[in-house]
């Protein structure tokens, strides 16, 4: 089993609603991302945060907004998505940046 | 523009047999590469990493890595039906560009 947990599993949001995902690890990992991924296609990094602080933002647009209030804690802030933005969501963690990253179960969104 | 390349398959093996995927990168410089594992609906899964140019076997598990030819394999020996799934090769450049770089993963099925 996974040791970076994700809530929820599965959200269904319409465009014009405010959701919220939610990721932690309690490996004393520094390191913590998200992705999202197409199907058939490998993860896309959206953000990384490096001792709580982001340290990758890979033009994301703004409807996706994270926030990491502790080192064990990993939000992403979703509002007014668009259909398209409906995909796997998947947080990962590493003990830091560079090091092997490990991926929690992840969310399925799907925007109507 | 840093790639990783993988054959997508679908890639079949009788079971038994050894399975054998591979991937290439374009960055001569990359230190670290990842074999990651793939249930069809599920989040990624960590099964190999290596650093150094060689082989690293664990179980029913070699990984294979030649920086010369900027190059690393996964062998599965003695293929199970329970590793039918999308392999995806991760690299890490390293050198202060800590981005995962993943392909586009090989859908393996092993035929009973």
């Amino acid at each position: 089993d996974t040791e970076v947990t994700q809530t929820p599993k599965h959200l269904v949001m319409g465009m014009t609603n405010k959701k919220s995902l939610k990721c932690e690890q309690h490996m004393g990992h520094r390191a913590m991302y998200w992705y999202k991924q197409k199907a058939k296609k490998p993860p896309e990094l959206m953000f990384v945060y490096s001792y709580e602080k982001l340290s990758i933002n890979e033009s994301v647009p703004s409807r996706f907004s994270p926030e990491c209030p502790n080192s064990s804690l990993l939000n992403l802030h979703l509002h007014a998505l668009q259909p398209e933005d409906s995909a796997l969501y998947l947080c990962a963690s590493s003990q830091m940046e560079g090091n092997t990253i490990y991926f929690g179960e992840g969310s399925w969104l799907t925007v109507v | 523009q840093k790639e990783v390349e993988q054959n997508s398959g679908p890639l079949s093996v009788p079971e038994g047999a050894i399975a054998s995927l591979n991937c290439t990168y374009s960055d001569r410089g990359s230190q670290s590469f990842f074999w990651y594992r793939q249930y069809s609906g599920k989040s990624p899964e960590l099964i190999m990493s290596i650093y150094s140019n060689g082989d690293k076997e664990d179980g029913r598990f070699t990984a294979q890595l030649n920086k010369a030819s900027q190059y690393v394999s996964l062998l599965i020996r003695d293929s199970q039906p329970s590793d039918s799934a999308t392999y995806l090769c991760a690299v890490n450049p390293g050198g202060g560009n800590e981005k995962l770089t993943f392909g586009t993963g090989t859908r393996l099925t092993i035929i009973p």
